[in-house]
C-alpha cells in the first residue's frame, strides 16, 4: 500500500544550526502537508503545498514539494530552541487513492 | 474561536470498563477524525467521518465505535477497555475530506488514556 517515509528519525542540533527532514512517497500524491508537534502538545498545521515543484516560506522555515509529486522537504534556517517538536509530513494520495498518509514524524532537538 | 475541544484531557480505566472521549469544533467543518498516537508508531487513523451523518473505519477500528451526533461533534467509545488501548487519542476536523479544498486539519490537545 502506500507510504510516507521520513528521514531522519530524530535529529540533535546546536541552536542557530540549519535542518532539513525528508519524505519520501511510494506513489504520487495529490498534495502533502506539515505539522508540528511540540512535546506533550498535539499536531498544529503548517502548510500544504499542491503544485509540481512548489516552494512556500514561512519566516525561517521553507518547504519544497519535488517535481514528480513524491517527495518534500522542510528546511528550517538557524534553529532556535523555539524549533523543538516533533515535525510530521502527511501526504494525500492522487486519482482515486485519497487517503491522507502519515510519515511517523521527525524529532527535533536544539541545544541552546 | 475554541477550535477542537476534547474532554476528557486525562483518563485511567481498568480492563474491561468502557467511555466516551468527546469531541466538538466549532469551525463548521465538514470532516471529523480519530487518531491514536503510540511511541513510534505515529498517528493511526480509528475513525472518520466525512460529512454529518456518516461514519467510516479507519486503519485501526477495532475495539472502537464512533457517533457523529451533529455537524459539530464526534465522540469515541471504547465498550470494553484492553491495555494496548492506553494511548494518546486526538480528535481533528477539517473544511472536507477530499480534494484540493481540503485543507489542513485542526487538532483538539488529546486524551492521555490508560488502561491498566
Amino acid at each position: 500500500g502506500q507510504q510516507v517515509m521520513q528521514i531522519p528519525q530524530y535529529q540533535h542540533v546546536q541552536e542557530g544550526e540549519d535542518f532539513t527532514t525528508y519524505c519520501n512517497s511510494s506513489t504520487t500524491l495529490s498534495n502533502i502537508q506539515w505539522y508540528k508537534q511540540r512535546p506533550g502538545g498535539h499536531p498544529v498545521f503548517l502548510i500544504q503545498l499542491v503544485k509540481s515543484g512548489e516552494v512556500k516560506k514561512q519566516k525561517r522555515l521553507t518547504f519544497q514539494f519535488g517535481e514528480a509529486k513524491k517527495n518534500s522537504s522542510l528546511h528550517i534556517t538557524a534553529t532556535q530552541t523555539t524549533d523543538v517538536g516533533t515535525y510530521f509530513c502527511a501526504g494525500r494520495g492522487a486519482g482515486n487513492n485519497r487517503k491522507l498518509i502519515w510519515g511517523l514524524g521527525t524529532s527535533l532537538a536544539v541545544n541552546p | 474561536n475554541a477550535g477542537v475541544t476534547q474532554t476528557p484531557k486525562f483518563q485511567v480505566l481498568k480492563t474491561g470498563q468502557s467511555m466516551t472521549l468527546q469531541c466538538a469544533q466549532d469551525m463548521n467543518h465538514n470532516s471529523m477524525y480519530w487518531y491514536r498516537q503510540d511511541p513510534g508508531m505515529g498517528l493511526r487513523l480509528i475513525y472518520y467521518s466525512a460529512s454529518e451523518g456518516t461514519t467510516d473505519k479507519g486503519e485501526v477500528p477495532n475495539g472502537y465505535n464512533v457517533s457523529r451526533l451533529n455537524k459539530r461533534e464526534f465522540s469515541l467509545r471504547l465498550e470494553s477497555a484492553a491495555p494496548s488501548q492506553t494511548s494518546v487519542y486526538f480528535c481533528a476536523s477539517s473544511e472536507s475530506r477530499q480534494g484540493f479544498r481540503a485543507g489542513g486539519y485542526t487538532f483538539g490537545s488529546g486524551t492521555r488514556l490508560t488502561v491498566v
